[in-house]
């Protein structure tokens, strides 16, 4: 496709449960980012993926929290056992050679 | 995680004003700098690189200083469509995770 697409693009769920949220990076972008915003703050990190490597977990919140990516292409992030601290924009971005685009992301708003 | 810190405004100018935003950060090590652009409840989108020589796109014009640590944003001639926040990225180097500010938010008036 021609940019970064993020699936639901509005999810509304209760608390306690699970959610998973789709990335479709452009094509041929080796890297992968998910981000979390929530409303008014800015970007907080969650995790990276680059190729073959091991990903970058480091900013995930909590072990709620996990993605997968295949190959390089499609990515998933799952949230378990939702909270209401959880409600947020989850953007997804690909980069190739320093170049970073982002999805429009999911707005998960949890009850 | 390192942090990159701006003044979180807003700053309210009028049409055809100039307007300077800084952003400090605190990874030496970081390679790779840029200014972002977020509309309200959009995704943020690239606005420029941030080149160690400088560098100007138009109206807008980022500067860097390694030894302080310090990027600045110029936009001159404000325009109305120029209201967003603007956010302050820095990396490591190419494809490592971007570390965001939280933003400065501009409101160009009529």
């Amino acid at each position: 496709g021609a940019g970064v697409s993020q699936s639901p693009s509005n999810k509304v769920t209760e608390k306690g449960k699970d959610v998973e949220l789709r990335c479709d990076p452009i094509s041929g972008h080796t890297a992968l980012y998910w981000y979390r915003q929530r409303l008014g703050q800015g970007l907080e990190f969650l995790i990276y993926f680059q190729g073959n490597s091991a990903p970058d977990k480091s900013g995930l919140p909590s072990d709620r929290f996990s993605a997968e990516r295949t190959g390089e292409s499609v990515s998933t992030l799952t949230i378990q056992r939702t909270q209401q601290e959880d409600s947020a924009v989850y953007l997804c971005a690909s980069s190739l050679n320093g170049q970073t685009f982002f999805g429009q992301g999911t707005r998960l708003t949890v009850v | 995680r390192k942090e990159v810190e701006q003044d979180p405004g807003p700053f309210n100018v009028p049409e055809g004003a100039t307007v300077a935003f800084n952003c400090t950060y605190s990874n030496s090590a970081s390679q790779s700098f840029f200014w972002y652009r977020q509309d309200c409840r959009k995704e943020p989108k690239l606005l420029m690189s941030v080149y160690s020589s400088g560098n100007e796109d138009g109206r807008f014009t980022a500067q860097l200083n390694r030894a302080s640590q310090y990027i600045s944003l110029l936009i001159r001639d404000s325009k109305l469509s120029d209201s967003a926040t603007y956010l302050c990225v820095v990396s490591e180097r190419g494809n490592t995770p971007l570390v965001f500010g939280k933003g400065t938010r501009l409101s160009v008036i009529a």
